[in-house]
């Protein structure tokens, strides 16, 4: 069982819908948990951070966290053509390594006009 | 405020070389951590280091090893590389105490070096 799991996608939505992206973790001593978008052939850049449980919300970005369901998400309301990426998740572990980000393998995103 | 630096962009080695990425952190942080990202995957932990020292490693053999040097700058350096070294690889800095749990938060990437092994 991968530690980090989301569905590989694509996710297609269309103009001004609201995309939900969802992530399930193994480990629940993690604490700290992040969204990346990765454009093709671009490196990841950190959208959202989350740590607590409930909603998180910035501009038309929603993180939500439900530690007790090992599952987080986030929400993109008002989908643009421009949000088209892979979308990945990242935990915050804390048992072997110490401060290693877990990636899931990334879901992606198709807004179409 | 100067982001994450990595270099070589791209290279193409054969199996049995050896390389070297080096990477700039940004401006502020003193923490460095390598990823490797293969295509279609997410990225995976390589290691991290704090204060010149590895502070934490993924599961990848002793082939792959690195340094920092007093600038916070880091190298990643592969030996014998295998065809399945191919991958971009990515270099984050952030700010840590050296703490568990700290120095995770808030990564800034750079823009990756794409190995090519033949």
């Amino acid at each position: 069982q991968k530690e980090v799991e989301q569905n590989s996608g694509p996710l297609s939505v269309p103009e001004g819908a609201i995309a939900s992206l969802n992530c399930t973790y193994s480990d629940r001593g993690s604490q700290s948990f992040f969204w990346y978008r990765q454009y093709s052939g671009k490196s990841p850049e950190l959208i959202m951070s989350i740590y607590s449980n409930g909603d998180k919300e910035d501009g038309r970005f929603t993180a939500q966290l439900n530690k007790a369901s090992q599952y987080v998400s986030l929400l993109i309301r008002d989908s643009q053509p421009s949000d088209s990426a892979t979308y990945l998740c990242a935990v915050n572990s804390l048992n072997n390594a110490g401060n290693m980000l877990t990636f899931g393998g990334g879901t992606r995103l198709m807004v179409k006009p | 405020e100067t982001g994450v630096t990595q270099s070589p962009t791209h290279l193409i080695k054969t199996r049995g070389q050896q390389v070297t990425l080096r990477c700039s952190s940004q401006s502020g942080h003193n923490t460095v951590s390598w990823y490797q990202q293969a295509l279609g995957q997410g990225p995976q932990f390589i290691f991290q280091y704090y204060r010149e020292e590895e502070n934490g490693r993924g599961n990848f053999p002793p082939r792959f090893s690195g340094l920092q040097f007093p600038n916070y700058s880091s190298e990643l350096n592969v030996n014998a590389l295998e065809l399945d070294d191919s991958a971009l690889y990515l270099c984050a800095s952030s700010f840590g105490t050296g703490q568990i749990g700290s120095g995770a938060n808030v990564l800034t990437f750079g823009a990756g070096s794409r190995l090519t092994v033949l």
